[in-house]
């Protein structure tokens, strides 16, 4: 079945580290996004892409970087200038006209200690 | 994109119908409403969109007001697995720029 495999589901960093997140999706979907939630609160969009090797910043890009060199995988790093990393990361896609709406992957849970 | 306002949290009895309403009175004409539901930790799923006409698939159904400037996603039957957070969210979805923005949602308890 086709669908988006975000990876890690746990990923524990040590403060200072860069860390890559990784996210595939087979559906053939030109657009992907990056979203950040912390508890309790809604989504904020971090990087997204509408074609490959383009990206845009989003609403909280400081302190994250992506790449999209190919048209199935957008990782997302979170580097030691983010001041806040720990959240849970998701991973989003959708096709050129959206009809079907975006489709989520699982989420990274990322925890600075 | 037009700002939503959603209540922060409702509750259904199991069986019966859950009515989760949504303002957004600052629409645009080419702007969609869409709704997703996000079960705690986990990635949100879309349910269903619509522009003008009211729309139902097998998860709902969407009632849009005639002047757009709210809608409500109907849960015919509500079960306690439709308890999560309910996303109402509206956005261009022609042009080469698209983006989604969350808000805090209503967070829907599905009792016994």
């Amino acid at each position: 079945d086709g669908g988006i495999t975000q990876s890690p589901k746990y990923l524990f960093r040590k403060e200072g580290q860069n860390v890559t997140l990784s996210c595939e999706q087979n559906l053939n979907h030109d657009a992907m996004y990056w979203y950040r939630q912390d508890p309790g609160q809604g989504l904020r969009l971090i990087y997204y892409s509408q074609i490959v090797n383009d990206f845009q910043k989003g609403d909280i890009a400081e302190g994250y970087s992506v790449s999209r060199e190919k048209k199935e995988s957008f990782p997302l790093t979170v580097t030691s200038a983010q001041k806040n990393p720990t959240a849970f990361y998701l991973c989003a896609s959708t096709s050129r006209d959206r009809v079907k709406g975006y489709t989520f992957g699982s989420g990274t849970r990322l925890t600075v200690v | 994109d037009a700002k939503t306002t959603q209540p922060p949290s409702m509750d259904c009895a199991e069986g019966r119908a859950a009515n989760l309403p949504c303002n957004h009175s600052t629409i645009s004409g080419n702007e969609y409403v869409y709704w997703y539901r996000q079960i705690h930790s986990q990635g949100p799923q879309y349910i269903i969109h619509g522009l003008k006409n009211n729309e139902t698939n097998e998860m709902a159904s969407l009632i849009i007001t005639e002047d757009r400037k709210s809608s409500t996603l109907i849960l015919p039957h509500a079960t306690l697995r439709d308890t999560a957070v309910y996303y109402c969210i509206v956005r261009v979805t022609t042009g080469t720029a698209s983006k989604l923005t969350f808000g805090t949602g209503t967070r829907l308890q599905v009792t016994l």
